[in-house]
């Protein structure tokens, strides 16, 4: 079935640092892919998606790219900030043929911890 | 508030009990989903439900879970018989539509002693 893979934290890092958080995924069809983010206390919130092959999502300095030919779309972001301290989750939505289903399937999160 | 809001924040009950986790939609969101997150996981979708009906219901891994929304609005999880391994967070996330962006909860914590 379909799935998400994504790297394994925690990750620590200092401010400024660059950023990437792998993310490999297993669908069949034409998934739409996404990044989560849940800082401490707060509910899950989107951070940036894309629905087709080459997309890249951008937001709040992060971006990711459609990667099909590698089933890939990492998380990237040039300088991180102690306000960028969250668990990341990878997660992509099945699509068929004509409409997509809805629910998501996600990975199970990077804890990021940003040091100043 | 105008986010989704779940009630209780923290459940705690003994094994064998009956247990109803609480979800309040954004108001207008058609789409509702709700998701278990066992420590160290990355949330499983549960149920997802399009105005009243029941869309999808694949994940409930038992006929020990049921869910409800009824007035399209607010929905209900219900778990009977509770066991150890239903200890876990359930979220619940509403949509303005299907397939649109999900907003989340900030969950129920549910501890089965």
């Amino acid at each position: 079935g379909d799935s998400v893979t994504q790297m394994e934290g925690p990750v620590t890092l200092s401010e400024e640092a660059f950023l990437t958080i792998n993310c490999t995924y297993t669908a069949t069809g034409y998934p739409s892919l996404f990044w989560y983010v849940q800082y401490p206390g707060e509910g899950l919130q989107l951070l940036l998606k894309a629905t087709k092959a080459d997309d890249k999502g951008s937001n709040k300095g992060f971006e990711a790219t459609y990667r099909k030919e590698t089933t890939s779309f990492h998380l990237e972001k040039g300088s991180v900030q102690v306000s960028d301290s969250a668990v990341y989750f990878c997660a992509l939505s099945p699509m068929n043929y004509g409409g997509s289903q809805g629910n998501l399937i996600f990975g199970k999160g990077t804890k990021l911890s940003v040091k100043p | 508030g105008a986010g989704v809001s779940q009630t209780p924040s923290n459940k705690v009950t003994e094994k064998g009990k009956y247990v109803e986790l609480r979800c309040d939609p954004i108001s207008g969101h058609t789409a509702l989903y709700w998701y278990r997150q066992s420590l160290g996981q990355g949330p499983e979708f549960l149920i997802y439900f399009q105005g009243t009906g029941a869309a999808d219901d694949s994940g409930l891994p038992n006929d020990r879970f049921f869910a409800v929304r009824p007035e399209g609005s607010v929905s209900t999880l219900k778990i009977q018989r509770t066991e150890r391994g239903d200890s876990a967070v359930y979220l619940c996330a509403s949509s303005p539509r299907e397939a649109g962006e999900l907003f989340f909860g900030e969950g129920s914590r549910l501890t089965v002693l």
